[in-house]
């Protein structure tokens, strides 16, 4: 079994400004991958950035990188030189490879002011 | 075009009706799913298909039902819908035959309102 939790309802940043979103899981997969995918006000969802568990080098998109932290089942989402579009809901989910599943957070409302 | 496609986009139904949501891919994968989201809870997964003769449920199946057509065609249905099916419903795809096999790509949603 999975689960993911995401304890920050809400955040907020000024514009430029860099933002971690926290995410900690359990997994009882061997094998699995972490991700973090972006809802904004127009609801698709929008996949942000993939980790893969075996590898140890934290993933980099751009302005988003993660720090994983596999022993303390933690995957933080960091936004650097935030942009107004960067506001939405933020999920973190994990899936295994076992039977190609996601389990997601319950999510964090990313507020970027001006 | 968007790879992903659902039907309709929003629909406003009454206690009872039977409802089919739809959901097409032309990304050529094999996996498909359905969730649904509420405020606070994320994404939860209702069904799961493999291929068109593998249908699995998922965390929360009772009240739905599903159809795999064909590799591209996943349809989810009410069969008598009711108030607390009110959600947002995601269709998403992934495919198996890639390293990226976990990764899943989602459809618009389908904003459903039962009254």
């Amino acid at each position: 079994a999975q689960t993911v939790t995401q304890s920050q309802p809400e955040m907020s940043v000024q514009e430029a400004e860099t933002v971690t979103l926290s995410c900690t899981y359990d997994t009882s997969e061997s094998d699995y991958y972490l991700f973090w995918y972006k809802q904004p006000p127009s609801r698709q969802m929008i996949l942000v950035i993939r980790q893969e568990a075996y590898k140890q080098q934290n993933a980099t998109e751009n302005r988003f990188s993660v720090n994983f932290q596999k022993a303390a089942k933690s995957f933080s989402l960091k936004i650097s030189d935030s942009q107004l579009g960067d506001a939405a809901m933020y999920f973190c989910a994990s899936g295994g490879t076992s039977y190609g599943k996601l389990t997601f957070g319950q999510g964090t409302i990313l507020t970027v002011h001006p | 075009d968007a790879d992903v496609t659902q039907t309709p986009r929003n629909r406003i139904t009454k206690t009872g009706k039977r409802i089919m949501l739809e959901c097409s891919q032309t990304k050529g994968h094999d996996r498909m799913y359905w969730y649904r989201q509420d405020p606070g809870l994320g994404l939860r997964l209702i069904y799961y298909s493999f291929d068109v003769k593998d249908i699995n449920k998922g965390e929360i199946s009772d009240g739905y039902s599903v159809s795999r057509q064909a590799q591209a065609k996943f349809s989810l249905s009410l069969e008598s819908a009711i108030p607390n099916q009110t959600a947002l419903y995601f269709c998403a795809t992934s495919d198996s035959g890639t390293d990226y096999q976990e990764t899943q790509y989602f459809g618009p949603g389908t904003r459903l309102l039962v009254l």
